[in-house]
């Protein structure tokens, strides 16, 4: 079965670049018609979306985001990758890639990675 | 700020049924589907119901989902204190996939 692992620095100084690598192990992120996503969640708090990207490249973004959030793939490596910049300590959360499934008004996301902690402070 | 309003808590003794509520408008549940995800302590988001009703492979029938103009249901029957969990709703909303604020269950 598809399985997720994200990777990458735990702390990132404010207005810097804060970048992670989701790796799918169990099946190739190019079969099926699947969209990868990154999914934040701050402590104590809910989740929220940053943004997906299909295995041709296509991205989408949340607009309160946009500016700031480069998505990105690498089939051969079987990674996809987020890159947020001009970070503040509002963007400290526990990061999580997952794979989403799209039908005509339905979405979900399954599996979900174990999640990374990133810590924005100097 | 989510677009989608869950009550903070529920509970009930083990062995009852619970049902959290997941409250939209027309732009995001009237008229797409929803989903629901189990967050137990420490652990990532895992997938319960989707397309409103559907369960995935692996997850026992004890859960359910409804959906009812721009508000949807879930159900969680046979409570157990493995159910201990904070449970979250998802939908489309303008092109813009969102989550609902959350729902702690606590089993008495």
């Amino acid at each position: 079965q598809v399985q997720l692992q994200e990777s990458g620095p735990g702390l990132v100084k404010p207005s810097q670049t804060l970048s992670l690598t989701c790796t799918v192990s169990g099946g190739s992120i190019s079969s099926g018609s699947y969209y990868w996503s990154w999914i934040r969640q701050p402590a104590g708090k809910g989740l929220e979306w940053i943004g997906r990207i299909y295995t041709s490249g296509s991205t989408n973004y949340n607009p309160s985001l946009k500016s700031r959030v480069t998505i990105s793939v690498d089939t051969s490596k079987n990674q996809f990758s987020l890159k947020l910049s001009s970070v503040t300590a509002a963007d400290t959360a526990v990061y999580y890639c997952a794979r989403a499934a799209y039908n005509w008004g339905s979405v979900w996301f399954d599996p979900w990675g174990q999640g990374t902690l990133v810590t924005v402070s100097s | 700020q989510s677009v989608l309003t869950q009550p903070p808590s529920v509970s009930a003794a083990p062995g009852q049924k619970v049902t959290i509520s997941c409250s939209g408008s027309s732009s995001n549940i009237g008229n797409n589907y929803v989903s629901w995800y189990q967050q137990l302590p420490g652990t990532a988001p895992k997938l319960l119901i989707y397309d409103n009703n559907k369960r995935p492979s692996g997850i026992p029938d004890r859960f359910s989902g409804s959906k009812s103009g721009t508000s949807a249901t879930l159900g969680i029957t046979g409570l157990q204190t493995g159910d201990e969990a904070d449970y979250y709703c998802g939908t489309w909303d303008s092109s813009l996939e969102v989550f609902g604020t959350g729902t702690k269950v606590t089993v008495l």
